[in-house]
């Protein structure tokens, strides 16, 4: 089935630094992907829609200038968390949506801000 | 807007017993159904959906779910649980093609051997 991959899987910083995720769709383009943040023993909340080639949507109570989302290509979405705060700490994943509708997941990145 | 329910927070089930994972649903239009599992730091890994056709669909592990319209649900079921099914499993739900998944909030399953 399609592969979705994200990087890093795990990563820590220091509290006022930038993280970038990346997202990639591997076997399949993807014009539409979603970024849901996780935080421990909860549901995966949707922060954003990204779609290729414009800006992303986000939902409500999500800081769009915090949070950037850039979908640069049809399989590369990437979520930059900018100065990065200990509340930021959680897990991110992202989906991509194949040409069908199916929806693939990435298997998270879990961000740890100091 | 869509919502979906999983009214249990945590599932206990011994090892070669049926398990039933519950989910309700709420959506405007006609519902897309899914079920997904997921590992300890893990993504989320997909275990079958619903669109149209067959109220039983069955998917991957040996699970199963069953759309019920009437009560507005779509039950998670598998006949003979292993230790191995003990995870955490989402339900969730669009209500058109386009739109995000909206997701429940979780039920653990344990499954004791």
């Amino acid at each position: 089935g399609a592969v979705v991959s994200q990087h890093p899987s795990r990563v820590i910083c220091k509290s006022g630094t930038s993280v970038k995720i990346e997202c990639r769709s591997l076997d399949f383009q993807a014009t539409t992907m979603f970024w849901y943040r996780q935080f421990p023993k909860q549901s995966l909340m949707l922060m954003a829609t990204s779609n290729e080639g414009s800006k992303a949507t986000y939902e409500q109570g999500v800081e769009k200038d915090k949070f950037l989302i850039n979908h640069a290509s049809l399989t590369l979405s990437t979520l930059t968390v900018t100065s990065a705060h200990p509340e930021d700490s959680s897990f991110y994943i992202c989906s991509a949506r194949d040409w069908s509708g199916e929806l693939f997941f990435g298997e998270g990145s879990r961000l740890t801000v100091l | 807007a869509q919502s979906v329910a999983q009214p249990e927070d945590q599932v206990n089930v011994a090892e070669g017993n049926p398990l039933t994972v519950k989910c309700t649903y709420s959506v405007s239009g006609n519902p897309y159904l899914f079920w997904y599992v997921q590992y300890p730091n893990r993504g989320l890994q997909f275990l079958l959906k619903y669109i149209t056709g067959d109220n039983l669909v069955k998917g991957s592990y040996g699970f199963e779910a069953e759309f019920n319209k009437s009560q507005t649900s779509f039950h998670l079921k598998k006949p003979s649980a292993l230790v191995s099914d003990s995870a955490l499993y989402f339900c969730a739900v669009r209500d058109t093609g386009n739109t995000p998944l909206v997701f429940g909030k979780g039920t653990r399953l344990s499954v004791i051997a």
